[in-house]
């Protein structure tokens, strides 16, 4: 069974920096693309970047709406995903979610974590 | 970015009654085109991809369709399960974008 289950998330005062964790089980991590998604309370998700899977070099890529600020990784040791997010603003609270990316044929989110609520706040 | 229209904005339908949720792309997406059930305090559940493609264990009540760069969602008979909020994704193009979502609600 596939799980996903982020961490990190809490208060941090505007301009300050979190880690966000998801640990992923029930499936070969290696093989899959990751992403993080946000969804700011009571609005649409939006996607914040992708970090792909080992046959493509574990490169990333980011939404332009955060790129510079966040940090996508993975540990492909202990099969955890990463986001490193710093100079965070209060429009970046949101409940933030790990999502699996299913990219064999059509390109979706086939899996997704709890979510971890991420306030920013002073 | 590709630009997602989703229609609309909230829907209030009886049990057993058809519902339909549209999404417009702003560009050609193919079939590239998935939807999702969120539920409140859950994370969005997959329940369409490939514009018409069911995902595992979603009920046979639930289908997709596309018309040219217009994409719905069917749900064939309204169950008491089915309230919740919907969203299309693109995966076409990175940044992946979803609509802005559709509220429904039994009547």
């Amino acid at each position: 069974e596939v799980k996903l289950l982020e961490s990190g998330g809490g208060l941090v005062q505007p301009g300050g920096s979190l880690r966000l964790s998801c640990a992923a089980s029930g499936f070969t991590f290696t093989d899959f693309y990751m992403s993080w998604i946000r969804q700011p309370p009571g609005k649409a998700p939006e996607w914040l970047g992708v970090i792909r899977n080992k046959a493509n070099g574990y490169t990333t890529e980011y939404n332009p709406s955060v790129k510079g600020r966040f940090t996508i990784s993975r540990d492909n040791t202990q099969n955890i995903l990463y986001l490193q997010m710093n100079t965070l603003r209060a429009e970046d609270t949101a409940i933030y979610y790990c999502a699996r990316l299913d990219t064999f044929y059509y390109w979706y989110f086939d899996f997704w974590g709890p979510g971890t609520m991420v306030t920013v706040s002073s | 970015d590709i630009q997602m229209t989703q229609s609309p904005a909230s829907l209030s339908a009886s049990l057993e009654e058809i519902v339909t949720i549209t999404c417009q792309a702003s560009q050609d997406i193919g079939n590239w085109l998935a939807w999702y059930q969120q539920k409140p305090g859950k994370s969005p559940q997959l329940l369409i991809y490939g514009a018409t493609s069911l995902a595992d264990g979603v009920p046979s009540r639930f289908s997709g369709s596309r018309s040219g760069t217009q994409y719905s969602l069917k749900i064939s008979r309204l169950q008491v399960e089915d309230p919740g909020i919907y969203y299309c994704l693109q995966g076409y193009s990175a940044p992946f974008t979803f609509g802005s979502g559709t509220k429904l609600e039994i009547k």
